[in-house]
């Protein structure tokens, strides 16, 4: 166990649908982090959070957003769900630089 | 932009037999970089940052290495544990929060 909690491990939904991904980092990490994962591009930086604020912006699509709540879980919400958005979506947290980040064991969304 | 390449993609070892994996990077001003494990399935996990050209780091059979341009992550007498995918990624010093850009890694099979 990473600490880095993630929930559901499996999700399968319609094209169409809104779905919530969950994340609660490791106790006194600040930062979070979603990734997502997919054969063909590797792991693909989301977006960060830094104590309930944005700290960066990667190539997130407009139907994906995210917050970071005040007891510092997060939350990754994607919507108008297309069948490419089928992907493993990872969160980490981060205390220090030397430890790297610390992910989660992810979330399996498959949208058929 | 940056950039991480990762070679080669895959790498079939018998055990014992030692290698080395490619990690060549482009970054405008590297703060850090990164190597993490990858079992199918599962998050990444850390194995080690290096922070500057020259620098080393061991840990059981694995050493990470770093130059101005690339990073190679030598493997020592392989077992079939060591099987997994290893992830390679950089950290710029200023801008895009702490955002790690990963490469698409290098799939090590390491065989009795």
């Amino acid at each position: 166990d990473s600490g880095v909690t993630q929930t559901p491990k499996h999700l399968i939904t319609a094209t169409g649908q809104r779905v919530t991904l969950r994340c609660s980092p490791r106790s006194g990490d600040l930062s979070v982090y979603w990734y997502q994962q997919s054969l063909d591009q590797g792991l693909q930086f989301l977006i960060q959070y830094y104590n309930g604020e944005e700290r960066a912006k990667g190539n997130i699509l407009e139907r994906f957003s995210a917050q970071q709540f005040p007891d510092l879980h997060s939350e990754l919400n994607l919507s108008s769900l297309e069948l490419g958005d089928s992907a493993l979506y990872f969160c980490a947290s981060s205390a220090h630089l030397e430890d790297g980040y610390t992910f989660g064991s992810g979330t399996r969304l498959t949208v058929v | 932009e940056d950039q991480v390449t990762q070679s080669p993609e895959a790498l079939r070892l018998q055990e014992g037999e030692s290698s080395s994996l490619n990690c060549s990077y482009t970054v405008s001003g590297l703060r850090g970089l990164f190597w993490y494990r990858q079992d199918p399935g599962k998050g990444p996990e850390f194995l080690f940052t290096l922070y500057s050209a020259g620098e080393e780091k061991e840990k059981e059979r694995l050493k990470a290495t770093l130059t101005k341009k690339e990073s190679f992550l030598h493997i020592t007498a392989p077992k079939p544990e060591d099987s997994a995918t290893y992830l390679c990624a950089v950290q710029r010093i200023t801008g895009g929060g702490n955002k790690l850009t990963f490469g698409t890694g290098t799939q090590l099979k390491v065989e009795l």
